[in-house]
């Protein structure tokens, strides 16, 4: 499979705890996103990377998340101290740098309890 | 502040119909239009995009209308089959800034 793969698909968690999310891009694409989505709404941009350099952040982005990609290939997304509020589709998209063109991957849906 | 408005919320179309869904912007700096089509579970699709210098945009089935001095775009599904039951949302973005900003999205439902 050569789109973007997310893990885990689900996730449930207990109000509190840390989870993290792992996005692999298509392998040639050196522009990754994380998006979130909540129920009958539009993905919402948390944060881009182009390469292993976290270039712009959303305001959503509190600083309970915090996003990386250590070798600019895959990217993980943690959320501390996770609230009820934090339950969405968590999405990752990626794309070269020299088009917009972004492509999603299936997403993480997380629910916190 | 909604910067791209989608319309109608939800759309019920007979099959062999014409499914249009409508959007529109604020931010003239916006200079990519795309539309993205989601199956329920699944992340959205790149369907079709449009760049203002042109008014129209057609692939196979799916056609983006462009009206730069409205600020509108839409999409115009032809042919509708039970399959494109999906969600569809717009989205915009400009260069130099790589994040899209997407509409509320579009519910289809195409009747057999």
């Amino acid at each position: 499979d050569t789109g973007v793969s997310q893990d885990p698909r689900h996730k449930i968690t207990k109000r509190g705890q840390n989870v993290t999310f792992r996005c692999d891009p298509i392998s040639e694409h050196n522009r990754l996103y994380w998006y979130r989505q909540t129920l009958g709404q539009g993905p919402e941009f948390l944060t881009y990377f182009q390469n292993e350099a976290q270039l712009e952040k959303s305001r959503l982005l509190s600083d309970r998340f915090s996003a990386e990609r250590p070798k600019g290939s895959f990217s993980t997304l943690e959320i501390q101290r996770t609230e009820q509020g934090d339950s969405a589709m968590y999405l990752c998209a990626s794309s070269l740098a020299s088009t917009t063109e972004a492509f999603f991957g299936q997403g993480t849906r997380l629910t916190v309890v | 502040q909604q910067q791209v408005k989608q319309s109608p919320q939800s759309l019920i179309v007979q099959k062999g119909g014409i499914s249009i869904i409508n959007c529109a912007y604020e931010n003239t700096a916006f200079d990519y239009f795309p539309w993205y089509q989601q199956f329920p579970g699944k992340g959205p699709a790149l369907l079709i995009a449009i760049r203002p210098d042109v008014s129209e945009k057609k692939e196979g089935r799916f056609t983006i209308s462009f009206n730069k001095s409205a600020k509108q775009f839409s999409l115009h599904i032809m042919d509708s089959q039970p399959g494109d039951s999906a969600t569809y949302f717009c989205a915009a973005t400009q260069g130099g800034s790589e994040k899209l900003v997407f509409g509320k999205g579009t519910k289809l439902t195409v009747n057999p």
